[in-house]
This record gives C-alpha cells, sequence and structure tokens, in this order.
C-alpha cells in the first residue's frame, strides 16, 4: 500500500503562494492522487485529484512528476481563509485508500 | 448539492455499551466509507462498502462492524464500546471505490467513551 508523508506544518501570508509536497514511493500504477482541504469541525471537502503531469482548477494545481513518487499542491495568492489542514490522499484499487498525516497550513496577515 | 449527514454531531456512551453511528448520503452513491480521526494519526479507513449488503475491510476494521440494508444509509457499529474507541468519527461517498472520483463527506460525530 502507498503511504504517503506530507509536512506537518506550514507557514504564510496573505497573497503568498504555497505549495504543499506530498511524497508516495509506493504508488501502484493505478492509483490516482487526491487533496482535501479540513476545516475544525468539518469534514474533509475535496480541492483536486490528478493521475500524471498537470491538473488546474479554480482554485488549486496539481503538479506529478513523471515517476509519480511526489505530488505538489500549489495555492496561489493564499487568503486568511485558507488556514486549514489540507489532505494528500494515494488510492486505490479495492478501496484502500491511504491519507496523509495532513499539513496544517496557518497563512498570516 | 452533495449531502452527507451523519446523525449526530457528539455522543458520549459508556465502556461496553453497543454504539451505532449512521450516516445518510442524497447521491445515490454505491460506495460509502467509515474513517476515524486522531490528532497526529489523519484519516484511517475502517470499513467501506461498494453495493448494498457488500462490505470490505479497511485497515482498522477491529472492534466495529457495519451494516449497509439500503443503498443511501451505513451504519458503524461498536459492538462494545473501549476507550480507545473514542475519536472523531467520518463518513463519506462516492462513485467509485478506486480513487479515481472524490469522496463527499460528513461533518464527522465526536465520539466519547467514558
Amino acid at each position: 500500500l502507498a503511504k504517503t508523508t506530507q509536512p506537518i506544518s506550514m507557514d504564510s501570508y496573505e497573497g503568498q503562494e504555497v505549495n504543499i509536497t506530498c511524497s508516495h514511493n509506493n504508488i501502484a500504477t493505478n492509483d490516482y492522487i487526491t487533496w482535501y482541504q479540513q476545516f475544525p469541525s468539518q469534514g474533509p471537502r475535496f480541492i483536486i485529484q490528478g493521475y500524471k503531469t498537470k491538473v488546474t482548477n479554480e482554485v488549486a494545481s496539481l503538479f506529478i512528476p513523471a515517476d509519480r513518487k511526489s505530488s505538489t499542491l500549489s495555492l496561489p495568492r493564499v487568503s486568511l481563509s485558507d488556514t486549514a489542514v489540507y489532505y494528500c490522499l494515494v488510492g486505490g484499487a479495492g478501496g484502500k485508500l491511504i491519507f496523509g498525516q495532513g499539513t496544517e497550513l496557518s497563512v498570516k496577515p | 448539492d452533495v449531502k452527507v449527514t451523519q446523525s449526530s454531531r457528539y455522543l458520549v456512551k459508556r465502556t461496553g455499551e453497543k454504539v451505532f453511528l449512521e450516516c445518510v448520503q442524497d447521491m445515490d452513491h454505491e460506495n460509502m466509507f467509515w474513517y476515524r480521526q486522531d490528532p497526529g494519526l489523519g484519516l484511517r479507513l475502517i470499513y467501506f462498502s461498494y453495493d448494498v449488503k457488500m462490505k470490505e475491510k479497511g485497515d482498522i476494521p477491529e472492534g466495529y462492524s457495519v451494516s449497509r440494508e439500503k443503498k443511501e444509509r451505513f451504519s458503524l457499529i461498536l459492538e462494545s464500546a473501549s476507550t480507545n474507541q473514542t475519536s472523531m468519527y467520518l463518513c463519506a461517498s462516492s462513485t467509485s471505490g478506486q480513487g479515481n472520483q472524490p469522496q463527499h463527506f460528513g461533518d464527522g460525530t465526536r465520539l466519547s467513551i467514558l
């Protein structure tokens, strides 16, 4: 099973670009990479998903190198409301979905 | 809009009690999941179900069972609650059990076992 590793915490300032990297050395051929955002007292919320190369939506970009052993979530121009925990998820035929431990992002004014 | 509803936000039970956590989704999703979330450990999969009456164990199924009698409802059962099952429990649903579609989460049940 693919285990994921993320930084435990990160600090940033409003207006900056934030990049959070997730390592998943044992990712399987059929595994997708998904990122979620979680605020206190709420369930995780889907941000973005990818399989390879680069994916972009209205809130984030996801960069996946050719070997797929890591991925980077990029949040452009963060605001205070982006303060949250971000989870990297790799999975998963058979429902074997592995969440990372999460990165606590703190955005300061 | 997608909706996953967990029956209780907070629940306090005693050791040895049988505890039921209920989850309902309104999206007609085949796949439903139960996770527990603990500080420093992230989310860990307890069980998931890919169809009515079908289930598979996740990473930490010990001490838990599940029931899926109807497509929209997935129940987590603690047969004999213990203090180490004090945790936040999250339910999710998805069109896919393969990880290639987003999971939609409820807001969780914070369970305390005394």
